[in-house]
C-alpha cells in the first residue's frame, strides 16, 4: 500500500518570503500523480499543484511550484512571495495511475503567515 | 456551476442514532468520492461511484456505513447505530473525464458529532 508521509506539522513564513514544504511517499508504481491539496480554515479543499510521475519537468502554478525528485519519492511544495491568503493546511496526497482512483492524503501541514 | 455542495454542514447526534449526509457532485462529473477526515488527520478515502455503480470500498467502510448513488448525480452517504468513533468530517468529492479524472473537485463536508 502507498503512504505519504508530511513531516512538518506546522510551518510558518514571514509575508513576501518563500517557504518550502517536504512531502515524502512510498510505492512499488512506476506511474502516478502526485497532488498538493489546499484546505483554508473552515473552507473547502482546494488543488495547488499535480505533478504526472512520468514527467521529469517539474509543475509549476505562478507562485506555487513543485520539486519532484522520483527516485528518492520526494515532492516538496515551495510557495514564493508568501500571501496572508496561503494561511492554510496544505496536504501532499498521491493517486496511482492504473486504475485506483482513490487519493491517498498525509497528515498536513499548517503553514502560518506572519504580517 | 456552484461547485460540489454537502449537506448538512453539521450533524450532532447521539450514539446509537442512524444518520444520513447528501452530496451533490458538480453537474455533469460522473466520479464522485467520499473521504473521512479525522481531526489532525488527513482525508481518508470511503468508497467511490462511477455514475450509479460503487466500484471501490475501504474497510474502513464498516457494515454500518453504506453509500448509494441511486440516479448517478447525488450520492447519500448513511451510518447506522452511530459510535463515538464515527465522529469525524465527511468529505465529498467530484471529478469528470476531462483531464483524465485528475482533480478531484471537493465540497465543504459535513461535520458529524457523536455524543
Amino acid at each position: 500500500a502507498q503512504t505519504v508521509t508530511q513531516s512538518q506539522p506546522e510551518m510558518s513564513v514571514q509575508e513576501a518570503e518563500t517557504v518550502t514544504l517536504s512531502c515524502t511517499y512510498d510505492t512499488s508504481e512506476s506511474d502516478y500523480y502526485l497532488f498538493w491539496y489546499k484546505q483554508p480554515p473552515s473552507r473547502q479543499m482546494i488543488l495547488v499543484i499535480r505533478q504526472e510521475a512520468y514527467k521529469q519537468q517539474n509543475a509549476t502554478e505562478n507562485r506555487f511550484s513543485v520539486n519532484f525528485q522520483k527516485a528518492a519519492k520526494s515532492f516538496s511544495l515551495k510557495i514564493s512571495d508568501s500571501q496572508l491568503g496561503d494561511a492554510a493546511m496544505y496536504f501532499c496526497a498521491y493517486r496511482s495511475a492504473g486504475g485506483n482512483e482513490k487519493l491517498t492524503f498525509g497528515t498536513g501541514t499548517r503553514l502560518t503567515i506572519i504580517p | 456551476d456552484t461547485g460540489v455542495s454537502q449537506d448538512p454542514r453539521h450533524k450532532i447526534t447521539k450514539r446509537g442514532q442512524n444518520v444520513t449526509f447528501r452530496c451533490d457532485p458538480i453537474s455533469e462529473h460522473n466520479r464522485l468520492y467520499w473521504y473521512r477526515q479525522t481531526l489532525g488527520q488527513g482525508p481518508e478515502f470511503l468508497t467511490y461511484f462511477q455514475n450509479e455503480a460503487q466500484l471501490e470500498k475501504s474497510r474502513l467502510l464498516s457494515d454500518r456505513f453504506s453509500a448509494e448513488r441511486p440516479k448517478g448525480s447525488f450520492s447519500t452517504l448513511e451510518i447506522q447505530r452511530t459510535e463515538q468513533g464515527d465522529s469525524a468530517m465527511y468529505l465529498c468529492a467530484s471529478s469528470s473525464p476531462g483531464q483524465g479524472y485528475n482533480e478531484q473537485f471537493f465540497g465543504p463536508g459535513t461535520r458529524l458529532t457523536v455524543l
